[in-house]
């Protein structure tokens, strides 16, 4: 079983949708909850960065964390055609030698205008 | 604030050869990551430097080696290469944890 898990897709949702991305972890050492957005031919960019159970919003993005269950989401409000991307989860935990971070495999978004 | 970057953005190699990539933190991070992407495994974590030295090591063959400068830019070395080394190479640095992380744009590698 993967630390992280995450379902690659393609997902794809009309204009305006509410899209919710997920993933689940079975290591409960994980501290810090991460979502990334990778634009095709371009490196991951930093969307959201949370590190206790609960919401966080951002604009049209909310962070989902519930550590009880080992799973985190994000949910993106009004899509948009620019919202087209892969986006990656990523877990980190403190260890001996620093932080320690897995990503998972990504969800490829497709919204159609 | 410029962010990281990495070169060559493309290189194409043939199998059994070398190749050498480089990446250019943000000004005062001093941790630098590599990570290999690939379609099928994913973001998978290559080595990170933090202050010239290696903190951390993922589980990559030895002929992935990496080192740091003084001023925190960063190389990572591939030896005797196959085709399965071909993927985008991405780079990432943060202040002091890994937990935030920038990332490059990437060096797309292609093995023949």
């Amino acid at each position: 079983q993967k630390e992280v898990e995450q379902d690659p897709g393609p997902l794809s949702v009309p204009e305006g949708a509410i899209v919710s991305l997920n993933c689940t972890y079975s290591n409960s050492a994980f501290q810090y909850f991460m979502w990334y957005r990778q634009y095709s031919r371009k490196g991951p960019e930093l969307l959201m960065y949370t590190y206790s159970s609960g919401n966080k919003e951002d604009g049209r993005f909310t962070a989902q964390v519930d550590k009880s269950s080992k799973y985190i989401s994000l949910f993106i409000r009004d899509s948009q055609p620019s919202d087209s991307a892969t986006y990656l989860c990523a877990m980190s935990f403190l260890n001996t030698g620093g932080f320690k971070t897995i990503f998972g495999a990504g969800t490829r978004l497709f919204v159609k205008a | 604030k410029a962010g990281v970057t990495q070169t060559p953005r493309y290189l194409i190699k043939t199998r059994g050869q070398q190749v050498t990539l480089s990446c250019s933190p943000i000004s005062g991070h001093r941790s630098v990551s590599w990570y290999q992407q690939t379609p099928g495994q994913g973001l998978q974590f290559l080595f990170e430097y933090f202050s010239e030295t290696q903190r951390n090591k993922g589980n990559f063959p030895g002929r992935f080696s990496g080192r740091q400068f003084s001023n925190s830019r960063s190389e990572m070395n591939v030896s005797t290469l196959e085709l399965g080394d071909s993927a985008l190479y991405l780079c990432a640095s943060s202040l002091e944890a890994l937990n935030e992380q920038f990332f490059g744009p990437g060096t797309r590698l292609t093995v023949l």
